[in-house]
């Protein structure tokens, strides 16, 4: 089926590392791309492609994909990372059609 | 700077029309596909549809199509989400999006938002 399965809430300490996922079969053809959103913002890239960082995003934010599951890790997680995360990609079916996740909360702790 | 801007906050009531705008600047718009995205209020991030400006050709989303209409003047640089009678339910914050050109490595293949526009709220009630 062509959709993206994120679990709704992940939380961390501070300072430790957290790994949110993404499933779903269009990441076989595609990686997942992250966006962070915070209260009262338009959604930010963090994370594209293999494992890219946009300018000015921290390093501590990595990506990773096997099979149809991607995942975005925060290596020592800060409290300015609490937000919601959403991954997307293309559909491997649709040409042109998009993909996102439900998104997750990360509250870090 | 690669930019998308949006037109400002609009409240209308159910059945009438509504036209919101993002305009981008920095690039040639021409060339990158420009995607709409909904998120109602406490919600999740909802792709609509996107368009090529070069060519006004648009694809949406099963749930958007013949609910909304997507088009572009590219000789201003502008996108357009339009609708012919708004419902309640279509509160929300409707983003645009710049879609990269697609890149390919170790045989995964990617194509990202960015930049975002900052959004325009629409409110619809009575």
């Amino acid at each position: 089926s062509s959709e993206l399965t994120q679990d709704p809430a992940v939380s961390v300490a501070l300072g430790q590392t957290v790994r949110i996922t993404c499933q779903g079969d269009s990441l076989r053809s595609y990686y997942a791309n992250w966006y962070q959103q915070k209260p009262g913002q338009a959604p930010l890239l963090v994370i594209y492609g293999k494992n890219t960082r946009p300018s000015g995003i921290p390093g501590r934010f990595s990506g990773s994909s096997s099979g149809t599951t991607a995942s975005l890790t925060i290596t020592g997680a800060q409290a300015e990372d609490e937000a919601d995360y959403y991954c997307h990609s293309r559909d491997s079916i649709v040409d042109h059609r998009e993909l996102f996740g439900g998104g997750t909360k990360l509250t870090v702790l | 700077e690669v930019q998308l801007v949006q037109s400002g906050a609009e409240v209308k009531k159910p059945g009438e029309s509504l036209k919101i705008s993002c305009q981008g600047s920095g690039y040639s718009f021409t060339n990158y596909w420009i995607a709409w995205v909904r998120q109602m209020p406490g919600k999740g991030l909802e792709w609509m549809g996107t368009i090529y400006p070069g060519e006004s050709d648009a694809t949406y989303s099963p749930s958007f199509q013949g609910q909304v209409t997507i088009s572009a003047d590219k000789s201003i640089s502008t996108a357009y989400l339009q609708w012919s009678s708004l419902k309640a339910s279509d509160t929300a914050i409707y983003y645009c999006a710049r879609r990269s050109l697609r890149h390919c490595t170790d045989d995964l293949c990617s194509s990202w938002f960015a930049p975002w526009g900052q959004g325009t709220l629409v409110t619809v009630s009575s």
